[in-house]
């Protein structure tokens, strides 16, 4: 079956610290994968979006980066937070054009 | 996505079923309805997605209507566990998903 990972559960950072969360996906090959950013009280907000390695679209512009550098792997960076970069962070994947599978998510506080 | 509409917030009594509409009148043909819910800090969970015919799980209840504008989500015996914000999602066919704000719904003791 299926399983997606993502860590750290919580993380605290402070501002102008760098970032990097990681997503990894088993039991499936060549998914899509996403990063999706809910702040506080707020609807999710897609971020990035891969279809293959090496294959990242940006939605929005913003303070962060993400990178594909394997078939499971997702990574979320940043090189300098920002307070605004709080918020809960999600990873999820997609087979073709079935539904999302979302990981647990990280809660980032930038302080 | 395909415009969807839902209540902002709903309550219902623990025990009862739970029915939360959709809106989605300018559906087409190929673009099925998805159903997702967030608990707290949680990641969103699916619940359940159909095309034109009714389906169901062990989960909900989809029903869509013959002209496929709007949709219900039927939780028969809601639980307090049920609390939490649902999504109704109509994916432009090959494209991302798109949250919207859902449904917040509270169910009560």
């Amino acid at each position: 079956s299926q399983t997606i990972h993502q860590w750290p559960a919580t993380l605290v950072q402070p501002v102008g610290s760098p970032l990097s969360l990681e997503c990894t996906v088993e039991g499936t090959s060549n998914p899509n994968l996403y990063w999706y950013r809910q702040a506080a009280g707020r609807g999710l907000q897609l971020l990035f979006y891969s279809v293959g390695i090496g294959q990242i679209s940006s939605e929005v512009p913003q303070n962060l980066s993400a990178s594909r550098p394997q078939d499971r792997q997702f990574i979320l960076s940043s090189k300098k937070l920002l307070l605004s970069d709080s918020g809960f962070y999600l990873c999820a994947w997609r087979q073709g054009d079935g539904g999302y599978t979302f990981g647990s998510g990280t809660r980032l506080t930038v302080v | 996505d395909a415009k969807t509409t839902q209540p902002t917030s709903m309550d219902c009594a623990e025990g009862r079923a739970a029915n939360l509409p959709c809106n989605h009148s300018t559906i087409s043909g190929n673009e099925y309805v998805y159903w997702y819910r967030q608990i707290h800090s949680q990641g969103p969970q699916y619940i359940i997605h159909g095309l034109k015919n009714n389906e169901t799980n062990e989960m909900a209840s989809l029903i869509i209507t013959e002209d496929r504008k709007s949709s219900t989500l039927i939780l028969p015996h809601a639980t307090l566990r049920d609390t939490a914000v649902y999504y109704c999602i109509v994916p432009n066919y090959g494209q991302n998903f798109v949250f919207g704000p859902g449904t917040r719904l509270s169910v009560l003791p």
